[in-house]
């Protein structure tokens, strides 16, 4: 069954620090997505892409993040300048292929340590 | 995006059905209803999604009243395994690239 990888499972960097996060999304999928979640909360909507561009982004999503296809197959997100409450488990998910029923694919989510 | 309300928390033993109710007052037409299941450390994963009356998978039924302003998700004879949050989330279909809005979810528990 396809399924939505990401990399790297468990990153640990301090405050500071460029972080860049790795997903590949089924492969004929077409939306694109990041959610976060903080440990012990829900899971919070980041972002979502498609066409090559960002199509909405939450109030979380601010200039520290953004988010790039670079080779038609992976799909990042990169946090600029990590802070501690940036902290959190990452998911990547995708949807949208011809048959389009709206089901949301998650990753199995990179979880971030700031330390 | 309709809001959706749901329990925060079930407890339940092997064996037994479960049922979750959500509220969706404010649904619009069309709008679906989708759950969700989160283990700890994974992401959601999709259950079951449906417009009215009832909807069975192999892993859970969906039952909507003819008003859609409610929806239940019924477990049928629950094992330790199902422990989990269930989210309720209410969408359109496809919607492009339209997002999904988690709330708090359904953390539910099974015991031996």
């Amino acid at each position: 069954e396809p399924e939505v990888t990401q990399t790297p499972s468990h990153q640990v960097t301090q405050m500071g620090q460029e972080v860049i996060l790795r997903c590949v999304p089924i492969s004929n999928h077409l939306y694109f997505y990041w959610y976060r979640q903080i440990l012990g909360q829900k899971v919070e909507f980041l972002v979502s892409f498609y066409n090559n561009e960002i199509s909405e982004k939450s109030e979380i999503f601010d200039d520290q993040f953004s988010v790039e296809r670079p080779d038609g197959s992976n799909f990042t997100l990169k946090i600029r300048s990590t802070k501690l409450e940036d902290s959190a488990m990452y998911f990547c998910a995708s949807k949208g292929g011809m048959a389009n029923t709206g089901e949301l694919f998650f990753g199995e989510g990179s979880r971030l340590t700031v330390l | 995006l309709a809001k959706t309300t749901q329990p925060i928390s079930m407890d339940s033993y092997e064996g037994q059905e479960v049922n979750i109710t959500c509220s969706h007052n404010n649904i619009a037409t069309n709008d679906y209803i989708t759950w969700y299941q989160q283990f700890p450390s994974q992401g959601p994963r999709f259950i079951i999604q449906g417009y009215k009356t009832k909807v069975t998978n192999e892993v859970a039924s969906l039952f909507i009243p003819a008003d859609r302003k409610s929806s239940t998700l019924s477990l049928p004879r629950v094992s330790l395994s199902d422990t989990a949050v269930y989210y309720c989330l209410v969408g359109p279909l496809s919607g492009g690239y339209n997002k999904l809005i988690f709330g708090a979810g359904t953390r539910l528990a099974v015991h031996p």
